[in-house]
């Protein structure tokens, strides 16, 4: 257990849907990443948090947004969801806002549109 | 081009063997280097972690890094069942983003 959470775990929507997922990082950890993996591209960078700013951004698309509140808990926010949207969510933490360390991974929100 | 390339496999090997995985990438400022273990509905989990050059040893497990043909690799000694997982590289310049390869999935075979 990497002590990251990660809800829901597994989520069926339509398409032109809005969802959005939910990570608790490990205590004490001040950084959050939100990664994308589905078969074809890999693990995908999207968004970083440290501390509840904005850290990083990567391929993240206008329609996905994400937000970390003060209890350092972070939502991933997906609207106007199409098919390719459908992939593995996961949420990282670590105690640095650099990418240097050892990331604690959550078990991922598995996400498919219909 | 990706900055991380990485052979997906499938890779599939009897139990007991060396296994190698490797990736190259094309960003010369990175300087951080890592392994990830993922299971099957898991999430990934840290195995190896390299800074700079040079060789890392943890018991069945040998992470080598050469900066200068921009290649890393991952070596498993006596593979066993239970290594059987996917295989992710990543890697940072520090301040930036962690950068993952597509990952190589490892099968031993009993």
């Amino acid at each position: 257990d990497s002590g990251v959470t990660q809800t829901p775990k597994h989520l069926i929507t339509a398409t032109g849907q809005r969802v959005t997922l939910r990570c608790s990082p490990r205590s004490g950890d001040l950084s959050v990443y939100w990664y994308q993996q589905s078969l074809d591209q890999g693990l995908q960078f999207l968004i970083q948090y440290y501390n509840g700013e904005e850290r990083a951004k990567g391929n993240i698309l206008e329609r996905f947004s994400a937000q970390q509140f003060p209890d350092l808990h972070s939502e991933l926010n997906l609207s106007s969801l199409e098919l390719g949207d459908s992939a593995l969510y996961f949420c990282a933490s670590s105690v640095t806002g650099a990418s240097t360390g050892e990331l604690f991974f959550g078990e991922g929100s598995r996400l498919t549109v219909l | 081009q990706k900055e991380v390339e990485q052979d997906p496999g499938p890779l599939s090997v009897p139990e007991g063997a060396i296994v190698s995985l490797n990736c190259t990438y094309s960003n010369s400022a990175f300087q951080y280097f890592m392994w990830y273990r993922q299971y099957s509905r898991k999430g990934p989990e840290l195995l190896m972690y390299t800074y700079s050059s040079g060789n890392k040893e943890d018991g069945r497990f040998t992470a080598q890094v050469d900066k200068s043909s921009k290649y890393i690799s991952l070596f498993i000694r006596d593979s066993q069942p239970s290594d059987s997982a996917t295989y992710l590289c990543a890697m940072s310049a520090g301040a930036q983003k962690l950068v993952f390869g597509q990952g190589t999935r490892l099968t031993i075979n009993p």
